[in-house]
């Protein structure tokens, strides 16, 4: 059982380009999270959606974008990369029948 | 809106000694509360959760209540080891289903 994979791993970005991070999960859960981590810091919650089809904005939107269209997969989409997005970013996933959720290993994205 | 504050570290302790983690929160409704565990390079784990007042979550020698009225979720264990050496989160989960985080305490325990 895979769980939540995230692809790629690391990525070195220059100003002014644009990127997809990847998030897939094979457990059939309706909830998803995106989250960045800075170094030394906690997880702030960039982007999370109850199900396919559904949105929504968590503490730290801007200069990000998602969609999720389907149950297992919800990417997240950075059209003009900053040396602020420089981070790491978690996905995770929870169950519609419990509160936990369950995180994916993690993107190392640098913007030079 | 939601929040979570946790105690400054980082902590640096002795094998065996006493760990306390203080968290504190801030939410409407009646959140699930949770500590997660980081090793290095290494993504979240779930350590303990408690989902009502008074619940107490324990795992691998942690324990946690879940305390409404001081609003708080603080992490102990009685004996840390070595092993035990890695950043720890709070977090919360509320009723509109987003999860917040604390900023993470990190740990270190010598021999």
């Amino acid at each position: 059982n895979a769980g939540v994979t995230q692809t790629p791993k690391f990525r070195i970005l220059k100003i002014g380009q644009s990127m997809t991070l990847q998030c897939t999960q094979d457990m059939n859960h309706n909830y998803m999270y995106w989250y960045r981590q800075d170094p030394g810091m906690g997880l702030k919650l960039i982007y999370y959606s109850v199900g396919a089809g559904i949105t929504d904005k968590g503490e730290v939107p801007n200069g990000y974008n998602v969609s999720r269209s389907t149950t297992e997969d919800f990417p997240l989409r950075l059209e003009l990369a900053a040396p602020s997005q420089t981070s790491v970013y978690f996905c995770a996933s929870s169950p519609l029948t419990g509160p936990e959720a369950f995180f994916g290993q993690g993107t190392r994205l640098t913007v030079v | 809106g939601n929040s979570v504050t946790q105690m400054e570290g980082p902590v640096t302790l002795s094998e065996e000694a006493f760990l306390t983690i203080n968290c504190t929160y801030t939410a409407t409704g009646y959140p699930s509360l949770f500590w997660y565990v980081q090793y290095p390079g290494e993504g979240l784990q779930l350590l303990l959760k408690a989902t009502k007042a008074d619940d107490k979550g324990s795992n691998k020698g942690f324990e946690a209540t879940y305390r409404k009225e001081t609003t708080s979720f603080h992490l102990e264990k009685g004996s840390v080891q070595v092993s035990d050496s890695a950043v720890y989160f709070c977090a919360l989960r509320s009723n509109n289903n987003d999860m917040r985080f604390g900023a993470g305490t990190r740990l270190t325990v010598k021999p």
